[in-house]
């Protein structure tokens, strides 16, 4: 079974902080995505990487950066977080082939206060 | 750029009915995805269909795609409380690319 973890479920932090969000698969997927989902907006991609050290811009990068060292891995950095940044992130997966599908992890919500 | 819409959003349908769900995409595909995700929950996929005519079911659920038409369905049939969540189809254009996501059809199935 293809596994998609992300490092909290709920996370609480402060305006200002730096906030990281961990993503981890255990598939060798080359591909991995962030999105941010909030109620009336559907799924919206922020960043995604197609390769180690390879990362584009998604729909809504302004006020986010990823990093991708290893290929199971890929963080999300809240550079500093603010309040319109509360929301549900996701991270996904899938290779990089024709027709394959995209596997989500848990979710992280996270608060800005 | 690609947009993938569904319709409708909201859908309030009463248990043991039959309804479809419409996804419609504006440029050529062959890949369409269906994914389902529970109040509070992430997504898990349900079906992945990757030809012109593909059909795949799954216990009440049945989606098919029609590429010349741009058009994929979700039937649900004799409608269960246990379906009620939201259905997401999503769309890639290039091999191994990002999905492009419709907005979510909300199903509620009342008893």
């Amino acid at each position: 079974d293809v596994k998609v973890t992300q490092s909290s479920r709920y996370l609480v932090k402060r305006t200002g902080e730096k906030v990281f969000l961990e993503c981890v698969q255990d598939m060798d997927h080359e591909n991995m995505f962030w999105y941010r989902q909030d109620p009336g907006l559907g799924l919206r991609l922020i960043y995604f990487s197609y390769d180690v050290k390879m990362k584009e811009k998604g729909d809504i990068p302004e006020g986010y950066s990823v990093s991708r060292e290893k290929k199971e891995r890929f963080s999300l950095i809240l550079e500093s977080a603010s309040t319109n940044q509360t929301s549900m992130y996701l991270c996904a997966s899938r290779y990089s082939g024709a027709g394959y599908e995209q596997y989500f992890g848990p979710g992280t919500r996270l608060t800005v206060t | 750029e690609l947009k993938v819409e569904q319709n409708p959003l909201f859908l309030s349908m009463q248990e043991g009915k039959n309804y479809t769900i419409y996804c419609n995409y504006s440029t050529t595909s062959d890949r369409l995805y269906w994914y389902r995700q529970d109040p509070g929950k992430s997504l898990e996929s349900l079906f992945v269909l990757l030809s012109n005519g593909a059909v795949k079911q799954e216990g009440r659920l049945m989606a098919s795609l029609d590429t010349k038409a741009r058009l994929s369905t979700l039937h649900i049939t004799a409608a269960v409380h246990d379906l009620s969540a939201t259905y997401f189809c999503a769309v890639d254009v290039a091999s191994g690319s990002r999905l492009t996501f419709g907005e979510g059809t909300q199903l509620t199935v009342n008893p």
